[in-house]
């Protein structure tokens, strides 16, 4: 079973600081990575995807890959209360069948405070 | 409008009885997937589907059937519904590049579905 890895948390910040959320994977056929928002009670929203080992950054959002170490992360800086949300981590083997099927992992709940 | 709708939105149904989630894209996606979402299990894959007419099983299919005559539905049918059922649903859909994609899924807004 190729799973996917998150701390549930709650991770609580202040605002202003920056979050980091992690996730490890255990497919080592993973190429593609995702990062999803979900506010309570909506449907989870793509805020971040990298296929590369090293950071892409978009605004205050950072994602990180280390294929080797079959680690992904996303930093958000300057964290708002807005941010509090689940954020879910997925992976995808984009080859062998796979259908590009999402893998999820079950989510770090992320709390900002004021 | 244009997106990915699902309906309905709440549903409540009895043990037994079978019932049937829509999921409606505009936009001309390959890939549509049906998903629920339980405390505890995060969101775990149902059924997929790679275009008209193609589905196949994902991580929990049993109890579920899907079918897709038309490459903008997919409709998720429960047979018999059991209280095992009761969770939120999620459809989603993925364009399909020559390549490798460049998003992720996108997703519907979701059925809470109550099995009583």
């Amino acid at each position: 079973q190729k799973e996917v890895e998150q701390n549930s948390g709650p991770l609580s910040v202040p605002e202003g600081a920056i979050a980091s959320l992690n996730c490890t994977y255990s497919d080592r056929g993973s190429q593609s990575f995702f990062w999803y928002r979900q506010y309570s009670g909506k449907s989870p929203e793509l805020i971040m995807f990298i296929y590369s080992n090293g950071d892409k950054e978009d605004g205050r959002f950072t994602a990180q890959l280390n294929k080797a170490s079959q680690y992904v992360s996303l930093l958000i800086r300057d964290s708002q209360p807005s941010d509090s949300a689940t954020y879910l981590c997925a992976v995808r083997r984009d080859s062998g069948g796979s259908n590009y099927k999402l893998t999820f992992g079950k989510g770090t709940l992320l709390t900002v405070n004021p | 409008d244009a997106g990915i709708t699902q309906s309905p939105r709440y549903k409540i149904t009895e043990t037994g009885r079978q019932v049937t989630l829509m999921c409606h894209q505009t936009w001309s996606h390959s890939y549509m997937f049906w998903y629920r979402q339980d405390l505890g299990h995060g969101l775990r894959l149902i059924y997929y589907s790679a275009a008209a007419d193609i589905t196949d099983k994902g991580e929990v299919p049993d109890g579920y059937v899907v079918s897709r005559s038309k490459t903008e539905n997919f409709p998720l049918t429960l047979e018999s519904a059991t209280r095992s059922q009761t969770s939120v649903y999620f459809c989603a859909s993925s364009e399909r590049g020559g390549g490798r994609p460049s998003y992720g899924y996108t997703f519907g807004s979701g059925t809470r579905l109550t099995v009583v």
